[in-house]
């Protein structure tokens, strides 16, 4: 079954770190472009980092210079290292995969994970 | 930064009934825009790619039209199951930005 399953979210103190996992089944994940997406309680969604197959990263504004996207390829999972986290981070973080297309992807999120849950609180 | 502006931010409808959804880019986009839905404590589902195509066993109900800056998410004869939260997303230009969000409530 072609699935995301994230895990590592937890309640943090702010100006701490958490590392998020996001395991893939049913597919590579380094041979699609990956991206984290988070969901503050009661908000919209908003894009955080994607990983390209080819291994480019990229971030959002908001986490550029305390967020981390990486993947081990022998484990089939991506991960989020995240740093100085404030309450602003709090959120639930969803993996999503954009299909391939071409040398590159689709844009569209057709497969996402269920969520974690991070919430930044003392 | 492209903002995506949808509206209503939240309607009422009864079952049966259609029921638009706008979302307008800030610039054009061209095709580059996709329609998810989300019920309350599920993950989003992709429902429209590239403004009108509907993605895999979505129901026939779902169809997305529009190019540029305007874009209409149309749910025909609407039913209970699709009470949820509904957002545009962009891929044309980086960073990728979502709309805030159309709310359906089924009375």
């Amino acid at each position: 079954e072609v699935q995301l399953v994230e895990s590592g979210g937890d309640l943090i103190q702010p100006g701490g770190s958490l590392r998020l996992s996001c395991a893939a089944s049913g597919f590579t994940v380094s041979s699609n472009y990956m991206s984290w997406v988070r969901q503050a309680p009661g908000k919209g969604l908003e894009w955080v980092s994607v990983i390209y197959s080819g291994g480019s990263t990229y971030y959002a504004d908001s986490v550029k210079g305390r967020f981390t996207i990486s993947r081990d390829n022998s484990k089939n999972t991506m991960y989020l290292q995240m740093n100085s986290l404030s309450a602003e981070d709090t959120a639930v973080y969803y993996c999503a995969r954009e299909p391939p297309l071409g040398v590159g992807a689709a844009g569209y999120f057709a497969l996402w994970g269920r969520g974690t849950l991070v919430t930044v609180s003392s | 930064e492209i903002v995506l502006t949808q509206s209503p931010d939240f309607q009422s409808v009864t079952p049966k009934e259609k029921v638009t959804i706008t979302c307008r880019a800030s610039q054009s986009i061209g095709s580059s825009l996709h329609w998810y839905q989300q019920k309350p404590d599920q993950s989003p589902k992709l429902l429209i790619k590239y403004a009108s195509q509907s993605f895999s066993g979505v129901p026939s109900r779902f169809s997305g039209s529009g190019s540029g800056t305007d874009f209409t998410l149309t749910i025909n004869s609407l039913e209970a199951e699709d009470a949820a939260t509904y957002y545009c997303h962009q891929s044309s230009s980086f960073p990728p930005t979502f709309g805030q969000g159309t709310n359906l409530e089924i009375k």
